[in-house]
């Protein structure tokens, strides 16, 4: 069965970086894009960055862009999101999900910008 | 404008029918997907593309779409419906995405 596993979350200061990671197992992930998500507390869902299968397009939220990068390793099976320069609004469950209709989610990993 | 909106939230008696908008400019070309959240859960995908659904979700959950506006429709709805609902689509450019604030569905 599809499986999306995320780490990588914690508790970090404005301004500080953070790198998650999302394991894929039950699929060909070489075979399909990749999208992350995240929800503030209370709020919806906020689409963040998708990547091609390949990872040579990578696509952000204007909210973002310049600050997150988005990456894969095919060979790992692994997703991942590169967070620098984190602000407090960026405080939230960052999920990973599959393929171009958001297919499977992961169960998410809470990230927490404050000083 | 590539904003999606979805009225707050709506009701349904047990066993009746429901039906949750989704209006954004991105509808008219392009469908909308449907996602089912429960408190404290990952979303999950009810509703794709034209109306398709993925494995294990139930019949009662059907899509459909007019001009800019796309419907996720519940009919029978159970009490295992309770939960937040987003829609979803590429924006204008077609390379980017935006949710709809969602819709809570009480079934009394």
């Amino acid at each position: 069965q599809v499986q999306l596993v995320e780490s990588g979350g914690g508790v970090v200061q404005p301004g500080r970086s953070l790198r998650l990671s999302c394991t894929a197992s039950g699929f060909t992930f070489s075979n399909y894009v990749m999208h992350w998500v995240r929800q503030a507390p209370g709020k919806g869902l906020e689409w963040v960055a998708l990547i091609s299968y390949d990872g040579s397009n990578k696509y952000y939220a204007d909210s973002v862009k310049g600050r997150f990068t988005i990456s894969r390793d095919n060979s790992k099976n692994t997703l991942y999101l590169q967070m620098n320069s984190l602000r407090p609004e960026d405080t939230a469950v960052y999920y990973c999900a599959n393929k171009w209709e958001f297919d499977y989610w992961g169960q998410g990993t809470l990230v927490t910008v404050s000083s | 404008s590539s904003e999606l909106t979805q009225d707050p939230a709506v009701s349904v008696a047990l066993g009746q029918t429901v039906r949750i908008t989704c209006q954004g400019d991105s509808l008219g070309s392009y469908f909308a997907n449907w996602y089912q959240q429960k408190p404290g859960q990952a979303p999950v995908l009810v509703i794709y593309g034209k109306n398709n659904r993925p494995s294990g979700i139930p019949d009662r959950f059907s899509g459909s779409r007019s001009g800019n506006t796309a419907s996720l429709t519940i009919t029978g709805a159970q009490a295992e419906d309770e939960a937040d609902y987003y829609c979803n689509s590429p924006d204008s450019s077609g390379l980017h995405y935006v949710f709809g604030p969602g819709t809570k569905v009480s079934v009394l």
